[in-house]
């Protein structure tokens, strides 16, 4: 079967950094997805990684390991807005290729 | 902004209809997904396809079918709704498994 673990909570201040682990053990492993969904709201993509190695978009880094199936998105001075759950989504190759969410990390700022 | 539209947006039925919730993207995607999320919890994987003609069941047992007889039309289907049916289905598109997948805002159902 498939499994993608995260932290199911994380608080954090302004201004501060955070990272958001994700480890997953599923089969035909062919990229890695972090997407953000606001409370009611839709997700929405930040970052994809397929490589090993980091991948830098403004304030928002994701890392990948396959190696070790395992993923952080690395979030730098932290907004309000940036209150919302985190979610690691892994494609998988299962007849045609399928992606898969894990439960995500609702991570909560603080002033 | 994300061409992919879901209807209705809410809808309330009664035990035992059928109901079709529909999905659309102009952004002619081969992907694409359904999931179901109850609120505050992860999204599940109910449905998929690679292409017109191709569709696949997710990891989430459904009693729910789907078609995808056009590129740009993916809609789900309860033959009889229950009460477990309840939940938010979001429906998304992606261009190739590798590029970012685009949702729709979702379709509320209360299934009384």
């Amino acid at each position: 079967g498939q499994n993608i673990d995260q932290p199911t909570e994380m608080t954090a201040t302004e201004g501060a950094i955070v990272q958001i682990n994700c480890t997953y053990q599923t089969s035909g492993f062919n990229g890695l997805f972090w997407y953000q969904q606001h409370a009611g709201e839709a997700p929405t993509f930040l970052s994809y990684n397929v490589l090993d190695g980091l991948e830098e978009k403004g304030r928002f880094s994701s890392f990948l390991s396959r190696s070790k199936g395992y993923s952080y998105l690395l979030l730098k001075e932290l907004q309000m807005k940036d209150s919302a759950s985190y979610l690691c989504a892994v494609i998988i190759r299962q007849a045609g290729t399928a992606l898969i969410f894990g439960k995500g990390t609702t991570l909560s700022v603080s002033s | 902004e994300a061409d992919i539209y879901q209807t209705p947006r809410y809808l309330v039925i009664g035990t035992g209809k059928k109901i079709t919730l529909e999905c659309s993207q102009t952004m002619g995607h081969d992907k694409m997904y359904w999931y179901q999320q109850d609120p505050g919890m992860e999204l599940h994987l109910i449905h998929y396809s690679y292409g017109v003609n191709s569709t696949e069941k997710g990891d989430l047992s459904s009693e729910s079918t789907v078609s995808r007889i056009r590129t740009e039309h993916f809609p789900l289907t309860l033959e009889s709704a229950r009460p477990s049916h309840t939940s938010q289905y979001l429906c998304a598109s992606s261009a190739t498994e590798n590029t970012e997948a685009f949702f729709g805002q979702g379709t509320r159902l209360t299934v009384v």
